[in-house]
């Protein structure tokens, strides 16, 4: 079983639509969880940062994580076509110096 | 704003040639990653280094070998470049316990 697992899509919304990306994982020492987008030829940006469970908001976005399930979601309401790209999710255990493990990435289409 | 910059977003180059990548970030990061992305496989950790002159080899070593001698820079060395490296590479630094930053990616052609 890999460490993390990420729906590999693709998938299409129409603008509007409320997005839910997931991804779970086998590690119960991860600490840390990350979303990432990456728009096409660029490098991943990180988009939501939390530690631990529960939720947390950012404009349009809400990442939840939920350590009891090793499940960590991303929603974005009202999407729009500028929120096209690929989606990483990422997390790491509490060490100091260590690594992230990534998601292999879904990519995201929202339709006009 | 955190800065990471690699020194060029497209490079072509030819087998048996010897790489480099410069990566630089502006935050005084302690750690600083190498990784390449491909289609299908995802991000891999290629190199790291935690600190100056400390190296440590991710999952995908073979090939490739890393120079950091200054805290902002790290170099990604390809010693003699061959097709099946061919690929996007991303950098990316990190204060430590803190969020990982990536640069925009170099992408690199070896024909």
């Amino acid at each position: 079983q890999k460490e993390v697992e990420q729906d590999p899509g693709p998938l299409s919304v129409p603008e509007g639509a409320i997005v839910s990306l997931n991804c779970t994982y086998s590690n119960s020492a991860f600490q840390y969880f990350m979303w990432y987008r990456q728009y096409s030829r660029k490098g991943p940006e990180l988009l939501m940062y939390t530690y631990s469970s529960g939720n947390k908001e950012d404009g349009r976005f809400t990442a939840q994580v939920d350590k009891s399930s090793k499940y960590i979601s991303l929603f974005i309401r009202d999407s729009q076509p500028s929120d096209s790209a690929t989606y990483l999710c990422a997390m790491r255990h509490t060490g100091a110096n260590s690594k992230l493990t990534f998601g292999k990435g879904i990519t995201l289409s929202v339709r006009p | 704003d955190v800065k990471v910059t690699q020194s060029s977003r497209y490079l072509v180059k030819r087998t048996g040639e010897k790489v480099f990548l410069e990566c630089v970030q502006d935050m005084d990061h302690e750690n600083m990653f190498w990784y390449r992305q491909d289609p299908g496989l995802g991000l891999r950790l290629i190199y790291f280094s935690y600190d100056v002159k400390m190296k440590e080899k991710g999952d995908i070593p073979e090939g490739y070998s890393v120079s950091r001698e200054k805290k902002e820079r790290f170099s990604l060395i390809l010693e003699s470049a061959s097709t099946n490296q061919t690929s996007m590479y991303l950098c990316a630094s990190r204060q430590v316990s803190y969020e990982q930053y990536f640069g925009p990616g170099t992408r690199l052609t070896v024909t």
